[in-house]
């Protein structure tokens, strides 16, 4: 079914840069879309980012936009998020997840990570 | 942005009780509603995709139905390990959403 790991979490103050990374295994990569997903402390889940198989096609999530970047990289079985101008509320538990197809629209999200945490505070 | 209402945001129901919990969308999305369950600690876990297809490995007693903005999620025989949150999530349409969940427990 497939197994995800996440690291690169950690505290952060406000303004400033995280990478956080996804080590895939168990599955063929490269033939299914990811996401990342978050959760603040004691909330629901939300949507940040996803990416097609062959990074073609890429979407974020409103509150993310213009800050985060997904990117992957097959050969290495890796997704990343390149969070920049973080804010306190981007504090929370982040997700790496696998879809159920190829696109990151359509399918379902069926393989979830035990997430890392962004701390973000001055 | 596409809006997902679950009602209700919490219930407390007893073993062996059914129950349903719904999800409505602002807009159509055909039939691309996924269902996941959250247990307190862990990650979610999916339950239904496609509006009504059980997961692998997904118990039979989990049910659910719908297209277009209305759907639901039944639990027919609740058991002790279904107390959790339980969230609908829509991938119509980007940005992907979800909605704010439905928290089970033990009456």
């Amino acid at each position: 079914e497939g197994h995800l790991v996440e690291s690169g979490g950690g505290v952060v103050q406000p303004g400033r840069s995280l990478r956080l990374s996804c080590a895939a295994s168990g599955f063929t990569f490269d033939d299914y879309a990811m996401y990342w997903v978050r959760q603040a402390p004691g909330k629901g889940l939300e949507w940040v980012s996803g990416i097609s198989r062959n990074s073609g096609s890429i979407g974020y999530g409103d509150y993310v936009r213009g800050r985060f970047t997904i990117s992957r990289d097959n050969a290495k079985n890796s997704l990343f998020l390149q969070m920049d101008s973080l804010s306190v509320e981007d504090t929370a538990l982040y997700y790496c997840v696998k879809s159920r197809g190829k696109f990151y629209y359509y399918n379902a999200l069926d393989v979830w990570g035990q997430g890392t945490t962004v701390t973000v505070s001055s | 942005d596409i809006q997902l209402t679950q009602s209700p945001s919490s219930l407390s129901a007893s073993v062996g009780d059914r129950v349903t919990i719904t999800c409505r969308a602002s807009q159509p999305i055909f039939s691309y509603l996924n269902w996941y369950q959250q247990k307190p600690g862990k990650a979610p876990k999916l339950l239904i995709f496609h509006a009504s297809t059980l997961h692998g490995g997904v118990p039979s007693r989990f049910r659910a139905s719908g297209s277009g903005t209305d759907f639901a999620l039944t639990i027919t025989t609740l058991q002790p390990e279904d107390f959790a949150t339980y969230y609908c999530q829509q991938s119509s349409s980007s940005p992907l959403t979800f909605g704010g969940g439905t928290k089970v427990d033990i009456k």
